[in-house]
């Protein structure tokens, strides 16, 4: 079983709409990381949401951690092709990383 | 200012070849970790160095693959006898300080290595 559940696995938009993908856990945690990934390169880290029930805004995109801390939601606003990629929802373990499996975004202009 | 170096991007090797996947963290990073991906699996972490010491190499295979982090020179990943189901990227992470987490600097990955095994 996957500890990081994220959805939609596949989503493919055109330029100017919204979208909301989903990271979801049966497990608390006390903090959660968003990281995109784009073709042929490796992660880049978008944020860290720590307290229950918090929003954090980047330019376009908003985050938001569950108030049970279990759960993250990324909405983005007026999707752009360049926020194509793989969208990864990702908790500490140990020494270790945990990575969903993503949700892969196409936006086409 | 440079990033996690990874070289070769791509290598290709015939079955029971060896791999060598070479890592160059960020200038001031101390800490390494190898994290493979699979299109099916993500991202699945491998082993966690520092200079000279394996800290955690839970996630990785017991038999033919092996990493070091010499005190001089880049982290190696070692793969002997590589086989199909070896055939994955396979990225480099570092930061300043161990135990990623929220209170400590984030991961930054390099842009992988993929290697195809034939």
């Amino acid at each position: 079983t996957q500890l990081l559940e994220q959805s939609p696995q596949f989503l493919s938009i055109q330029e100017g709409e919204n979208l909301t993908v989903y990271c979801n856990s049966s497990s608390v945690f006390s903090s959660l990381q968003w990281y995109r990934q784009e073709p042929g390169e490796g992660p880049v880290l978008l944020v860290t949401v720590v307290t229950g029930g918090e929003v954090k805004k980047l330019k376009r995109l908003t985050f938001q951690f569950g108030d049970a801390r279990k759960d993250s939601s990324l909405h983005i606003t007026a999707a752009q092709p360049g926020d194509t990629g793989l969208y990864l929802c990702v908790v500490s373990a140990g020494t270790a990383l945990i990575f969903g499996k993503g949700t892969t975004l196409s936006v086409s202009s | 200012n440079a990033g996690v170096m990874q070289n070769p991007r791509h290598l290709v090797r015939r079955r029971g070849q060896e791999a060598r996947l070479r890592c160059s963290p960020m200038k001031g990073h101390s800490h390494v970790y190898w994290y493979r991906q699979l299109p099916e699996e993500g991202l699945k972490f491998m082993v966690y160095l520092q200079k000279e010491n394996i800290i955690d190499e839970s996630g990785m295979p017991k038999e033919r693959f092996s990493a070091e982090f010499p005190k001089e020179g880049p982290s190696i990943l070692r793969i002997q006898q590589v086989v199909r189901g070896d055939s994955a990227a396979y990225f480099c992470a570092s930061s300043p300080q161990g135990v990623p987490s929220v209170y400590n600097s984030p991961l930054h990955f390099g842009n992988g290595t993929r290697l195809t095994v034939t």
